[in-house]
């Protein structure tokens, strides 16, 4: 298996500009999530998924971030519109859901967001 | 709510010394814990777990970790560092009885190992 894959790897946009991040998790997986990392707040929980259905979305910081599971093999990340403070690497994780044998998270590589 | 703590922002340690990184947890239900590595530019690694069974547990790269329940504490350890063992760690937690397994990190602990 690839592993969880995240794109675009870097982004850089314009504030005011929509911005979507993509994610493809491991095949099987019933669990994804949405941190955001950075070096004032380190890693944020975001939102996350339990068989394509959203679960928690309380670190959703502002009403400009949304996220949806279409299928199980995507999952997208919007902010629109974007603002320079949400400048920051946003990675995306999967998981089998607990009771299943195997509980780690793997995580993909990372979109790492500029927004000028 | 479940949470994690790692008291320290930043462990120094001279090659070849025992590292010891800290983590204690919250959670209303029983744990399941772990511990990540994170390379500069690179996602999170993940090095090991505890689920059930024996506290001590083993992991990638000579690393083990220690489960007290008394203590909600999971600390990560390695008996001789390595210079190539520098980076960010994180402790995690997912609560068994949590409805939707949310997974829970800590604020990280850099590691610096002096050679």
């Amino acid at each position: 298996d690839a592993g969880v894959i995240q794109s675009p790897r870097h982004e850089v946009t314009e504030m005011g500009q929509e911005v979507t991040l993509r994610c493809k998790p491991i095949s099987g997986h019933n669990s994804l999530f949405w941190y955001r990392q950075t070096m004032m707040r380190g890693l944020e929980l975001l939102i996350y998924f339990n068989n394509n259905v959203p679960i928690d979305d309380s670190g959703m910081p502002e009403d400009r971030f949304s996220a949806k599971m279409p299928n199980a093999s995507f999952s997208t990340l919007k902010i629109q519109p974007s603002e320079p403070r949400d400048s920051a690497v946003y990675f995306c994780a999967s998981s089998p859901s607990l009771g299943q044998g195997n509980t780690e998270a793997f995580f993909g590589q990372g979109t790492r967001l500029t927004v000028v | 709510a479940q949470s994690v703590a790692q008291p320290e922002d930043q462990v120094n340690v001279a090659e070849g010394n025992p590292l010891t990184v800290k983590c204690t947890y919250s959670v209303s239900g029983n744990p399941y814990l772990f511990w990540y590595v994170q390379y500069p530019n690179r996602g999170l690694q993940f090095l090991l777990k505890y689920i059930t069974g024996d506290n001590l547990v083993k992991g990638s790269y000579g690393f083990e970790a220690e489960f007290n329940k008394s203590q909600t504490s999971f600390h990560l350890k390695k008996p001789s560092a390595l210079v190539s063992d520098s980076a960010l760690y994180f402790c995690a937690v997912r609560d068994m009885k949590a409805a939707g397994n949310k997974l829970t990190f800590g604020g990280g602990t850099r590691v610096l190992v002096k050679p």
